[in-house]
């Protein structure tokens, strides 16, 4: 199977900063990417798929690229609404696993 | 207003069975993919199982396969997961979900889970 792997597991930066996530895929999955954002004590939203294909209403600070086995989930200016945990899933193939997560707080 | 409303969930000793159900209503039920993701208390989320629209195609984890069974009814508008042999692990929120599809190029198809439930509980323990 598969395996997505997300760095950092954690991070914390101040309100404005750039902030960049990353996942890899231990096989090529070509562009089969979705990043979701999970909010405390909150289902989790679609934010992005294709790997760079913005899900309608998402703020456009949000941005994806990537494709292959590396990926990249970017804030442009840290807000802090964007305090969330942030999830990678492949979504091709019988098994469309999540990294373990990568949770974003405020500085 | 799309809405996924998960039941079932319960107290269960290891090596119980349960059957949880997701009422669908809002949309074409009959025309969407559907999944079940978990999320173990305090953990990430875990991909469990999905079915195709018509319910001829089925996929599972390797952590669930030969134990848990999806299924659907699209007369019901409803999604089931039939879960056998429970361990301590199994334990977490069954989230349901959509699986929508933005946009295809070719035979190539791009989208993700776009609507979730609000899940139910699944405790294992004896």
């Amino acid at each position: 199977d598969i395996q997505m792997t997300q760095s950092p597991s954690s991070l914390s930066a101040s309100v404005g900063d750039r902030v960049t996530i990353t996942c890899r895929a231990s096989q090529g999955i070509g562009n089969y990417l979705v990043w979701y954002q999970q909010k405390p004590g909150k289902v989790p939203k679609l934010l992005m798929y294709a790997a760079s294909t913005l899900q309608s209403g998402v703020p456009s600070r949000f941005s994806g690229s990537g494709s292959g086995t590396d990926f990249t989930l970017t804030i442009s200016s840290l807000q802090p609404e964007d305090v969330a945990t942030y999830y990678c899933q492949k979504s091709n193939g019988a098994s469309w696993t999540f990294g373990q997560g990568t949770k974003v707080e405020i500085k | 207003e799309v809405q996924l409303v998960e039941s079932g969930g319960a107290l269960v000793q290891p090596g119980g069975s349960l059957r949880l159900s997701c009422a669908a209503s809002g949309f074409t039920f009959s025309s969407y993919a559907m999944h079940w993701v978990r999320q173990a208390p305090g953990k990430g989320l875990e991909y469990v199982s999905a079915i195709s629209s018509n319910g001829g195609s089925t996929y599972y984890a390797n952590s669930v396969k030969g134990r848990f069974t999806i299924s659907r009814d699209n007369s019901k508008n409803t999604l089931y997961l039939q879960m056998g042999g429970l361990r301590a692990e199994d334990m977490a929120v069954y989230y349901c979900a959509r699986h929508w599809v933005g946009h295809c190029s070719g035979t190539s198809c791009y989208g993700g889970l776009d609507f979730w439930g609000q899940g139910t509980l699944v405790t294992v323990s004896s």
